[in-house]
């Protein structure tokens, strides 16, 4: 079956580390995006990808880093710069952009130990 | 930048009660996107409208773009304890390349 596989399922982070969370596709799709849930707060977009090799920042960018060596891989760092982390993180892709629904990964539970 | 409001946060309605969620933009929209998302789950793609004033119906939803295309509603007829989740709206200017989406509501249906 095709889809989006999200790695771990739960993660914890002690303070000053970095931690990075993985996000997997096979379904050939262009573009892949990352967001942030928290209560109350919908999704929240912290960076997207177009195209393999190339990334912008979404509108919570700061203390977050990307990377798009694969079309099929789309890793999130969460660094220690991001001071409050604790979220629901959500990997998604699309054909493309626009007007393409997006599907999404079974999240990643990001905790401060 | 693209604002998408969406109200109510949270709805509680017994089984067999109508269900409406809105959203509004401070923009006019391209498109607009709906997602369901259950409890402990992730968004999962519902429905796509482009035109103005375009309705379209799945079994008990039906969603519809406003005329101006800034604003979107999603109405659930007899609900269902299935139909239990948070509803997200996603709308997207012509010049974006991804949408914005709202803050999502809240289903709650009580047997």
């Amino acid at each position: 079956d095709g889809g989006i596989t999200q790695s771990p399922k739960y993660l914890f982070r002690k303070e000053g580390q970095n931690v990075t969370l993985s996000c997997e596709q096979n379904l050939n799709h262009d573009a892949m995006y990352w967001y942030r849930q928290d209560p109350g707060q919908g999704l929240r977009l912290i960076y997207y990808s177009q195209i393999v090799n190339d990334f912008q920042k979404g509108d919570i960018a700061e203390g977050y880093s990307v990377s798009r060596e694969k079309k099929e891989s789309f890793p999130l760092t969460v660094t220690s710069a991001q001071k409050n982390p604790t979220a629901f993180y959500l990997c998604a892709s699309s054909i493309s952009g626009g007007n393409q629904p997006q599907h999404f990964g079974d999240g990643t539970r990001l905790s401060i130990l | 930048g693209q604002q998408v409001m969406q109200i109510p946060q949270y709805q509680h309605v017994q089984e067999g009660e109508d269900f409406t969620t809105y959203c509004n933009s401070s923009t006019t929209l391209s498109n607009i996107q709906w997602y369901k998302q259950r409890p402990g789950g992730h968004p999962v793609f519902l429905i796509q409208l482009v035109k103005s004033g375009e309705v379209k119906k799945q079994k008990r939803l039906t969603f519809q773009f406003g005329e101006a295309k800034k604003n979107s509603s999603l109405h659930i007829t007899a609900t269902q304890t299935t139909d239990v989740g948070t509803y997200f709206c996603a709308g997207r200017e012509g010049g974006s390349y991804i949408p914005t989406f709202g803050r999502g509501t809240s289903l709650i249906v009580h047997p």
